[in-house]
């Protein structure tokens, strides 16, 4: 299947900064790339889908002023955290689709908002 | 849009028992269904998918079934192993292409297997 790296792993911040979590296809150009937040003992829940060279589609009830997408490049896409509050810590999960269907998911990026 | 229900939520089975998890859909435009092992602080790992035209697909101790008529589809693990223990998500989509590719989860299955 499709390799896809995030970074960081881990990140803490202090609440009011900002953080940048990118996602990277590295056997695949992903013209769609999804991100997704988990929080504990929940499942998956769709954030946006990123859409190389355009602007993303943002899931209802989330903020895209908040949640910044940018997927510039076909193995780029980031997602950058503003203004975190200690509600924002989650797990954060990008996935890319490779073939006809399958989505393959990046390792994921754990956010503890101090 | 979709819905995709899940059952059980939690699951325990002695090692070498078999286990099911089942899930509906509702949505009767959804032609693909994979299934997602996680472990604790892990990524989704697929572990097997299967798509509109197939009933059934199998791949050693893992298998899937699809009944469209109905709208659920079911994951079987025979033989379980304690490595077995784990979150099972399954998931429904419309297909590849933009926001088409989506994938709508269900909530999850933790699968614990008792040595």
């Amino acid at each position: 299947g499709a390799v896809v790296s995030q970074h960081p792993s881990w990140v803490i911040c202090k609440s009011g900064t900002s953080v940048k979590i990118e996602c990277r296809s590295l056997d695949f150009q992903a013209t769609t790339m999804f991100w997704y937040r988990q929080f504990p003992k929940q499942s998956l829940m769709l954030m946006a889908t990123s859409n190389e060279g355009s602007k993303a589609t943002y899931e209802q009830g989330v903020e895209k002023d908040k949640f910044l997408i940018n997927h510039a490049s076909l193995t780029l896409s980031t997602l950058t955290v503003t203004s975190a509050h200690p509600e924002d810590s989650s797990f954060y999960i990008c996935s890319e689709s490779s073939g006809p269907d399958t989505q393959y998911f990046g390792p994921g990026t754990r956010l503890t908002v101090l | 849009g979709e819905n995709v229900e899940q059952h059980p939520s939690t699951l325990s089975v002695q090692e070498g028992d078999s286990a099911v998890i089942k899930c509906t859909y509702s949505d009767s435009a959804s032609n693909y269904f994979p299934w997602y092992k996680q472990e604790l602080g892990k990524r989704p790992q697929l572990i097997i998918d299967i798509r509109s035209n197939v009933g059934e697909k199998k791949d050693q101790r893992i298998a899937v079934t699809l009944n469209k008529t109905a709208k659920h589809f079911s994951l079987h693990i025979t033989e379980t192993q304690p490595e077995d223990s784990a979150v099972y998500f399954c998931a429904a989509s419309k297909g590849r292409g933009s926001t088409l590719g989506r994938l709508y989860f269900g909530r999850g299955t933790q699968l614990t297997v008792w040595p």
